[in-house]
């Protein structure tokens, strides 16, 4: 079955400096891709950053980038030059079978201190 | 662009009472998806639509909850009766096309409690 895990309930990290959230995944799938989204308090989800199964390269926005790495089914976030408003829950997704519903894991608080 | 709309924002209801919510997806997004999300977890999807046929609805509680999109475009979810655990936050979202590449775009959502 298909499974997302985010082992880190909570992180710190002081303001500019970088974090990496991790995530792991779990498919028997060949084709899926995978997302990182933002929520802060307000309870948007906030769309971060893609990365598609079969890319080579990983992907960037910004001052996100994730690190795919397939073997491992892991698909970090780095957050590069951390802001005070970075400060939200920060949730690793994953979608299959061509456009189905999105997997969550359980999220990542994370917390940026001046 | 205008985002995906929902409404009301924010509902408080006893146990056993109705309630209903509504959805306009992003304008010319064919999918849309119901999601909930009890504190502390992540979204859960309840239903799936495309157009205005059901592509998946294997975790919602049928028993209890519903959901409709009529003409493809806007969409309600009713919870009738609702029990306490149904407090969360109903996300809905959008997306152009069904693919996996395909963002997914999210409203701002509806707070439930039930008392």
């Amino acid at each position: 079955a298909q499974k997302i895990t985010q082992t880190q309930p909570g992180m710190f990290v002081q303001e500019k400096e970088a974090v990496t959230l991790d995530c792991t995944y779990d498919t028997s799938d060949q084709s899926y891709g995978l997302f990182w989204y933002k929520q802060p308090s307000s309870g948007e989800m906030i769309f971060l950053i893609y990365q598609g199964s079969y890319d080579e390269q990983n992907a960037t926005e910004g001052r996100y980038s994730l690190n795919f790495q397939k073997a491992r089914k892991s698909a970090n976030l780095v957050i590069s030059a951390s802001q005070l408003g970075d400060s939200a829950m920060y949730f690793c997704a994953m979608r299959y079978n061509q456009g189905g519903k999105l997997i969550f894991g359980q999220g990542t608080e994370l917390s940026v201190k001046p | 662009e205008a985002g995906v709309a929902q409404s009301p924002r924010y509902k408080i209801i006893e146990k056993r009472q109705s309630v209903a919510f509504w959805c306009n997806p992003i304008s010319g997004h064919a999918t849309l998806y119901w999601y909930q999300q009890i504190l502390g977890q992540g979204p859960k999807l309840l239903i799936q639509f495309q157009n205005n046929g059901v592509v998946d609805d294997s975790q919602l509680p049928k028993d209890r909850f519903s959901a409709e999109r009529l003409k493809g475009v806007d969409s309600t979810l009713k919870i009738q009766p609702a029990k306490l655990e149904d407090s969360a936050v109903y996300l809905c979202a959008s997306s152009l096309v069904l693919a996996n590449y395909n963002e997914q775009f999210f409203g701002p959502g509806t707070r439930l409690t039930v008392l």
